[in-house]
């Protein structure tokens, strides 16, 4: 079936608004998982669906960042009262079953002036 | 913090030359991924190899795992144009589904 999708792909705001990002992980993945890349670095960790059990939030930055995760298949990272160090790629993966492969969408690269 | 460290950071070859890099990290891992970025936008899984194998293949790619060194290697023989793009190790740890990457080997490929 399609890959991981995401959306938008591009996002400009302005600092001290909200923003949503959302993640359509593959059909049937439980896993899915929200990443963030800064220009020119790796990727850093924010947080991890499994399935129904409770998210790992160990990697958000802080409390301005939440994601849900409905029915579990789409899911939604908000950031709130956004800030210049927000400016970033965002990553949303998914897993599906027993492999440890992440199948990664092409992001959302995000903007905060 | 990231797990994995990627030798060198970047990379200029010549077209038909191989490519190598390598990955550093610091924990007992269960499995360790290679991934590739165009653009800066999504990865793209390349091969996985588990703390109990030392060496996969896949296609032009080469990778080892020395666990006693911490260490792993990606090789891309016969380079091509299409392989210019940002490579990446990630270390899956024991009962952990979570990956740490590494900040990447920019790797350009002239034609």
């Amino acid at each position: 079936g399609a890959g991981v999708s995401q959306s938008p792909s591009n996002k400009v705001t302005e600092k001290g608004k909200d923003v949503e990002l959302r993640c359509d992980p593959i059909s049937g993945h439980t896993a899915l998982y929200w990443y963030r890349q800064s220009l020119g670095q790796g990727l850093e960790f924010l947080i991890y669906f499994q399935g129904n059990s409770a998210p790992d939030k160990s990697g958000l930055p802080s409390d301005r960042f939440s994601a849900e995760r409905t029915g579990g298949s789409v899911s939604t990272l908000t950031i709130q009262r956004t800030q210049q160090e927000d400016s970033a790629v965002y990553l949303c993966a998914s897993r599906g079953g027993v492999t440890d492969t992440q199948y990664f969408g092409p992001g959302t690269r995000l903007t905060v002036l | 913090s990231q797990q994995g460290e990627e030798d060198p950071q970047a990379l200029s070859i010549q077209e038909g030359e191989n490519a190598t890099m390598n990955c550093s990290y610091k924990t007992s891992i269960n499995n360790l991924q290679w991934y590739r970025q165009n653009s800066g936008r999504g990865l793209v899984h390349l091969i996985l190899i588990r703390s109990n194998e030392r060496e996969k293949h896949s296609g032009r790619l080469r990778v080892t795992l020395d666990t006693s060194k911490k260490s792993s290697s990606l090789l891309i023989t016969a380079s091509r144009a299409a392989d210019t793009a940002s490579y990446f190790c990630a270390t899956g740890l024991p009962n952990d589904y979570k990956l740490s990457f590494g900040a990447g080997t920019t790797v350009t490929v002239r034609a």
